[in-house]
């Protein structure tokens, strides 16, 4: 069974630039999750992927923005980049019917400067 | 509004002592209540989860302790180890609401040999 893997690592952007960040479920996960996680505080939900479609979403601006592909694996997309969005960006998969059960990736440390 | 308030912020235990992270949360919709542990440079990894219809949960040497007519929930963990070592995060999720997990800001435990 593979886990969930994100990719790039780490990535350096400047401010005003776009950044598009992987991510692969977990086998036979069909839901994704992505999360920012600033330094020193909990993840914030920004947005979830269920079927090809976004399923909720957390108090982000639309410069994020997302997708997921019929293999179950989704990008995570920023415009306009900010200092604010300096952060490490994690992705998570699930289950539908696992009830909640989610699996975090390693993430992608994003440095804006 | 943060839905999740997590203390203390920070905590150093002894080899052998008993760690406690607290939790509250305001939203009375919520169903599932887990503990993530994170170390440096990973991603969250799902330690024990609850749901409000036990008080208690036990998983070797950690226990989550829920109060619902309170708003709160703790870990416990026994026999603290320089192991455990590591950034806890409680959570709380809403079973219509899928995925989208509120977390609070994290407890960085220390453990000392």
């Amino acid at each position: 069974e593979t886990g969930v893997t994100q990719s790039p690592t780490h990535l350096i952007k400047t401010r005003g630039q776009q950044v598009t960040l992987r991510c692969s479920s977990q086998s036979g996960h069909n839901t994704v999750s992505w999360y920012q996680q600033a330094l020193g505080q909990g993840p914030q939900f920004i947005f979830q992927y269920y079927r090809e479609e976004e399923n909720g979403r957390g108090n982000f601006p639309p410069r994020f923005s997302g997708l997921q592909f019929p293999n179950y694996s989704s990008e995570l997309n920023v415009n306009a980049l900010e200092l604010d969005d300096s952060a490490l960006y994690l992705c998570a998969s699930s289950l539908v019917s696992s009830y909640n059960e989610q699996f975090f990736g390693p993430g992608t440390r994003l440095t804006v400067l | 509004q943060q839905q999740v308030k997590q203390s203390p912020q920070s905590l150093i235990v002894q080899k052998g002592g008993i760690s406690i992270i607290n939790c509250a949360y305001e939203n009375t919709a919520f169903d599932y209540f887990p503990w993530y542990q994170q170390f440096p440079g990973k991603g969250p990894a799902l330690l024990i989860a609850i749901r409000p219809d036990v008080s208690e949960k036990k998983e070797g040497r950690f226990t989550i302790s829920f109060n619902k007519s309170a708003k709160q929930f703790s870990l416990h963990i026994m026999d603290s180890q320089p192991g455990d070592s590591a950034t806890y995060f409680c959570a709380a999720s809403k079973e219509n609401n899928f995925n989208k997990f509120y977390f609070g800001s994290g407890t960085k435990l220390n453990v000392k040999p």
